[in-house]
């Protein structure tokens, strides 16, 4: 099958560091993408991963694990403009991607 | 790049009539996508085209449900009889033949049934 799961919802607070983890159980493995999305707009690309290790793009950063089918989204010096949904897709071998439910951010002042 | 753009960006119908929306991808993308989205989800993945070609569409997809890529550029969905359920956020993006190059999405056609 291909589940994804991500957690729901996160609370942080302005300047702190976040965690966003995701899971996937997926065959033919293409690659993890993330993509933030603010409310009422368009998802906008973030990263990705398909080798294992860690991704570094300014604030943000990606990891992935192919062996536990996991990867997470690091996200330092919050910003008050980092409020939005965190969408985790995997790409499958047919060039289909399969998006998480998306975990909403919340930065708090 | 002007960007994936998506017409209408607001839909209003009555349950049971037909609707249509189009999408124009970034020129030189290849690949296209359709997908759906609801409050609080992700975007559920409907269909997507390489070029002309419709290579898959989900499993989930009523038969009311059709899309068409025909001269491999700009993109129709066609919903059928609409029902309430149907009411969503459509999403078109479109991405290179690459692994990795990433989707870009358009603003979308939000579609309320009445």
């Amino acid at each position: 099958g291909q589940n994804i799961d991500q957690p729901t919802e996160m609370t942080a607070t302005e300047g702190a560091i976040v965690q966003i983890n995701c899971t996937y159980q997926t065959s033919g493995f293409n690659g993890l993408f993330w993509y933030q999305q603010h409310a009422g707009e368009a998802p906008t690309f973030l990263s990705y991963n398909v080798l294992d290790g860690l991704e570094e793009k300014g604030r943000f950063s990606s990891f992935l694990s192919r062996s536990k089918g996991y990867s997470y989204l690091l996200l330092k010096e919050l910003q008050m403009k980092d409020s939005a949904s965190y969408l985790c897709a995997e790409g499958s071998g047919t060039y289909k991607y399969i998006f998480g439910t998306g975990t909403r951010l919340k930065v708090l002042a | 790049d002007t960007g994936v753009s998506q017409d209408p960006r607001h839909k209003i119908t009555k349950r049971g009539q037909n609707v249509t929306f189009r999408c124009d991808p970034i020129s030189e993308h290849n690949r296209l996508y359709w997908y759906r989205q609801t409050l609080g989800q992700g975007p559920e993945f409907l269909t997507y085209f390489q070029n002309e070609a419709q290579l898959e569409k989900s499993r989930l997809l009523s038969d009311r449900f059709s899309a068409e890529r025909p001269k491999g550029s700009f993109s129709t969905l066609e919903i059928q009889r609409t029902e309430q359920g149907d009411s969503a956020m459509y999403l078109c993006a479109s991405s290179l033949a690459a692994a990795a190059d990433p989707l870009h999405f358009g603003n979308g056609t939000r579609l309320t049934v009445t």
